[in-house]
């Protein structure tokens, strides 16, 4: 199964652009990038994919590597609400109509205010 | 707004109990999924289902069970708890097509003592 890196733990200071960096070499042609995100006592939170193309949404953008190698998330401006453990995942088909999702260890964000 | 309930945030049994742990989604969603996530190892994939009846292993599934006899509800179940299923569990759901987007529920603390 292809697989990510991230690093352990990023900060970042309140109001400034956080840059979230994911490896994925093994990646293959078919594999989507998905971010998720997990704030303190809650489920994982859906924040944005793609597949080849840099992509933009309410949240933040995916800069997608054009070897699609690794990839960056983008928060344009960090607030102490987007203080939570981000991960990197590749989705991967798994045939009969289903995939799945694998989870890494993440990056913990810290906003200091 | 999307849904994913879970029947209770927090759970405390003994070893060798049979545990049930409901995940119900009000989304007419076709997938669903069950993880378990530890400090240090990130969320595992334990059982998904993307039908009716329907269940595929994930990544860990020695020592649990699942049930969908119904498209919104999903149930795991511990046949026999031991005190190494001590964990957090999240169920999650998806369509089958589209963006592949998983929606979690707040997840249960289950204690195995």
């Amino acid at each position: 199964d292809a697989k990510t890196t991230q690093p352990n733990s990023m900060e970042s200071n309140e109001e400034e652009p956080v840059h979230l960096p994911c490896n994925h070499s093994t990646i293959s042609g078919t594999d989507y990038i998905h971010w998720y995100r997990q704030l303190p006592s809650q489920g994982p939170e859906y924040v944005i994919h793609g597949l080849t193309s840099n992509v933009n949404n309410r949240m933040a953008s995916l800069a997608i590597a054009e070897d699609r190698k690794s990839s960056t998330l983008i928060l344009h401006r960090a607030t102490l609400r987007d203080a939570a453990v981000y991960y990197c995942i590749l989705l991967a088909y798994s045939g009969a109509g289903s995939y799945q999702l694998t989870f890494g260890k993440g990056t913990k964000l810290s906003v200091i205010p | 707004d999307v849904k994913v309930t879970q029947s209770s945030r927090y759970l405390v049994k003994r070893t060798g109990e049979k545990v049930f742990l409901e995940c119900v989604q009000d989304m007419d969603h076709e997938n669903m999924f069950w993880y378990r996530q530890d400090p240090g190892l990130g969320l595992r994939l334990i059982y998904f289902s993307y039908d009716v009846k329907m269940k595929e292993k994930g990544d860990i599934p020695e020592g649990y069970s699942v049930s969908r006899e119904k498209k919104e509800r999903f149930s795991l179940i511990l046949e026999s708890a031991s005190t190494n299923q001590t964990s957090m569990y999240l169920c999650a759901s998806s369509l089958l097509q589209g963006s592949y987007e998983q929606y979690f529920g707040p997840g249960t603390r289950l204690t195995v003592t």
